[in-house]
């Protein structure tokens, strides 16, 4: 049972456009979510996260947005630009109280294409 | 330093040979982790540590075995691995939440080792 779903394998945008990620999760125990970019035979480069005590948290052109009632997070990126072109990963954290570790449970992600 | 450094980059192995693949920060990150990603699939996590004691093992096989030297050191040794075993093996580590739990805290990837077993 897929804990995190991003349920648009791919997503096109005109350069200088408004991209939006969506992201949808089932654990209410998660507390921390987390955006990733990734380049193909690359890790994973960190973007932006959300505790989710936050409902909004900004970095430059890029927003996410927590909506705790809905289980929906989204990633919004203003303005897009070809560079943006990459796969998005979704992934989220459950704290727990011991050892200071936390797995992340990832989504299948979003491949996201900015045209000239 | 804000990186997490593995080595190697790519690694070809046959499957009776033994091998590992390393990782290293310096951000004073107390958990570390090895996760597998296959081809148009998400990271799948393998091991934790946290504090140089391994904390999970997610039912992954004997023939992959984790090390965890000191606090900014993790190795990953292979022996007698299978092809389907052929992945991009990422390396993680994450500063312990404990100690600041609502602010945004890191927890970073490497670039991976890119693994083929022939």
């Amino acid at each position: 049972d897929q804990q995190v779903k991003q349920n648009s394998p791919s997503l096109s945008v005109q350069e200088g456009r408004i991209s939006i990620l969506n992201c949808d999760y089932t654990n209410s125990m998660f507390d921390y979510f987390l955006w990733y970019k990734k380049y193909p035979a690359e890790g994973p480069t960190f973007l932006i996260s959300i505790s989710s005590i936050k409902d909004k948290n900004e970095d430059g052109r890029f927003t996410v947005f927590l909506n705790k009632s809905a289980k929906h997070l989204s990633l919004h990126i203003v303005p897009s630009q070809p560079g943006d072109s990459a796969v998005y990963f979704c992934a989220a954290s459950a704290y727990t109280p011991q050892g200071g570790s936390e797995k992340l449970v990832f989504g299948k992600g979003t491949k996201l294409t900015v045209n000239p | 330093d804000t990186e997490v450094t593995q080595t190697p980059k790519h690694l070809v192995m046959g499957m009776t040979n033994k091998k590992s693949l390393k990782c290293e920060q310096h951000m004073g990150h107390r958990a570390m982790y090895w996760y597998k990603q296959k081809a148009k699939k998400p990271p799948e996590l393998m091991f934790v540590y946290s504090y140089e004691k391994l904390s999970i093992n997610e039912s992954v096989p004997s023939r992959f075995s984790p090390e965890c030297p000191n606090s900014s050191l993790l190795n990953l040794h292979l022996h007698a691995l299978q092809p389907e075993d052929s992945a991009l093996y990422l390396c993680a580590s994450s500063q312990d939440r404990r100690r600041g739990r609502d602010v945004i805290y890191g927890y970073t990837f490497g670039s991976g080792t890119r693994l083929t077993v022939v």
